[in-house]
């Protein structure tokens, strides 16, 4: 059974530093991995999505990787700044149509 | 850009009562997706649509019932509501199973 892990589940860094949020699965038989920031109570923005046989996908301050072998990605944000204060979520795609296991979210707090 | 709609935004419903939460894809994607996020929780996995077939289940009640239209839009119809049933409810469209998952604002479910 696929389970989604993320460490650390909380994280406090000064405004500029960079982040750094692991995501681990215990099947690496996936199909795409995705990456979501969710603000309290919103819904769930798409940052990324790696698909099964890229190693990494950036877009702006963002970069993630994927290591399929090992069951891991890591989300990279560069230069943090309190806007990205949010919960960022790590979901699997472990079958052919598209269903989502997430992981509980790693908690963010960028300190001016 | 289009985005994922889902109506209404809150509903507040009593014990044993019905819901009907709605949920329109953004245009030209055929695959749609039901998730609860329950208070602290990461979002579970509900049931899914493809091409206003059902595609997958997940751990959807059997109080509860989903169908998509000719249209695509879906509804998420919810019975008998206990005060468990209280969550995010969100509902997600992407293009085929294996691309990037769009997520609507959710509807804020609470019984009281």
């Amino acid at each position: 059974k696929q389970e989604v892990t993320q460490i650390p589940a909380a994280l406090s860094v000064p405004e500029g530093e960079n982040l750094v949020l692991n995501c681990s699965f215990t099947d690496s038989a996936i199909y795409n991995l995705q990456w979501f920031r969710q603000d309290p109570g919103k819904g769930l923005t798409s940052l990324l999505l790696i698909q099964s046989s890229q190693r990494e996908q950036t877009s702006g301050r963002l970069n993630a990787s994927l290591d399929k072998s090992s069951g891991r990605s890591t989300l990279y944000i560069a230069a943090s700044q309190p806007g990205d204060s949010a919960t960022y979520l790590c979901a699997v795609i472990t079958d052919s149509w598209g269903k989502l296991q997430f992981g509980a979210g790693t908690q963010v707090v960028v300190t001016p | 850009a289009a985005g994922v709609i889902q109506s209404p935004r809150h509903l507040i419903k009593e014990k044993r009562e019905t819901a009907t939460l709605k949920c329109y894809p953004i245009p030209r994607h055929d695959t749609v997706y039901w998730y609860q996020q329950g208070p602290g929780q990461d979002p579970q996995f509900l049931i899914s649509f493809y091409e206003k077939m059902q595609s997958d289940k997940g751990s959807i009640p059997d109080r509860f019932s989903a169908q998509q239209f000719s249209d695509y839009h879906s509804e998420l119809n919810m019975s008998s509501l206990e005060l468990g049933d209280s969550a995010l409810y969100f509902c997600a469209s992407s293009r085929s199973g294996f691309t990037e998952a769009f997520f609507g604002q959710g509807t804020r479910l609470t019984v009281v």
